[in-house]
């Protein structure tokens, strides 16, 4: 199956730094890429949905300006955590779908557990 | 997306056959059902999915009802690697809308 391959797997920062985490499609061109948020012993959450060359759409009650995020071409999207506090830690998912893939079938990234300080 | 209603939890025995079943009495025609994992400190995994007629692949089978408002995933013979969150979800066909996740199923394997 298709690879989506996120980094880094796991930052430790102090309270008020940013954070960046990088997400890509290794082998297929992904317009739209999903953010989750997952804390422990929940479900994922949808954040926001990321669109290649436009602006992203964020659920309600996830912050825009806190959490920034970049879907500069067909391979990478970036979730920047601004501004973090250790309310903010938790572990963050991205996903795509493959367009030429078979019934929407959804590729994850292995995920990043931010725990800020 | 339609609800889909899993058990919270389950166990099994190593090299033993498990079955997870999933209700969804409101899935539409259009519905496929949708099986994904997530091992621990991991982003979900597809498994498998189907429409109508019952599947196989490499990870596992998917037992559809005839009336199609439920199904189970069977793993047929379970490794302590399969310990892990077990979610079904419903996809409209054609939809290109983020997956929603419930709760799941928490699949304990014992050696």
């Amino acid at each position: 199956g298709a690879v989506v391959s996120q980094h880094p797997s796991w930052v430790i920062c102090k309270s008020g730094t940013s954070v960046k985490i990088e997400c890509r499609s290794l082998d297929f061109q992904a317009t739209t890429m999903f953010w989750y948020r997952q804390f422990p012993k929940q479900s994922l959450m949808l954040m926001a949905t990321s669109n290649e060359g436009s602006k992203a759409t964020y659920e309600q009650g996830v912050e825009k300006d806190k959490f920034l995020i970049n879907h500069a071409s067909l391979t990478l999207s970036t979730l920047t955590v601004t501004s973090a506090h250790p309310e903010d830690s938790s572990f963050y998912i991205c996903s795509a779908r493959d367009p030429a893939g078979a019934v929407n079938i959804q590729y994850f990234g292995a995920g990043t557990r931010l725990s800020v300080l | 997306d339609a609800k889909t209603t899993q058990p919270n939890s389950m166990e099994s025995n190593e090299e033993e056959p498990v079955h997870l079943p999933c209700n969804h009495s409101t899935i539409s025609g259009t519905d496929y059902i949708h099986w994904y994992r997530q091992l621990p400190s991991q982003g979900p995994e597809y498994v498998i999915h189907g429409l109508t007629s019952n599947v196989n692949n490499r990870m596992a089978s998917l037992a559809i009802a005839e009336d199609r408002k439920s199904s189970t995933l069977i793993l047929h013979r379970a490794t302590l690697r399969d310990a892990a969150v077990y979610y079904c979800i419903l996809r409209d066909t054609g939809s290109a809308r983020q997956l929603t996740f419930g709760s799941g199923t928490q699949l304990t394997v014992l050696p």
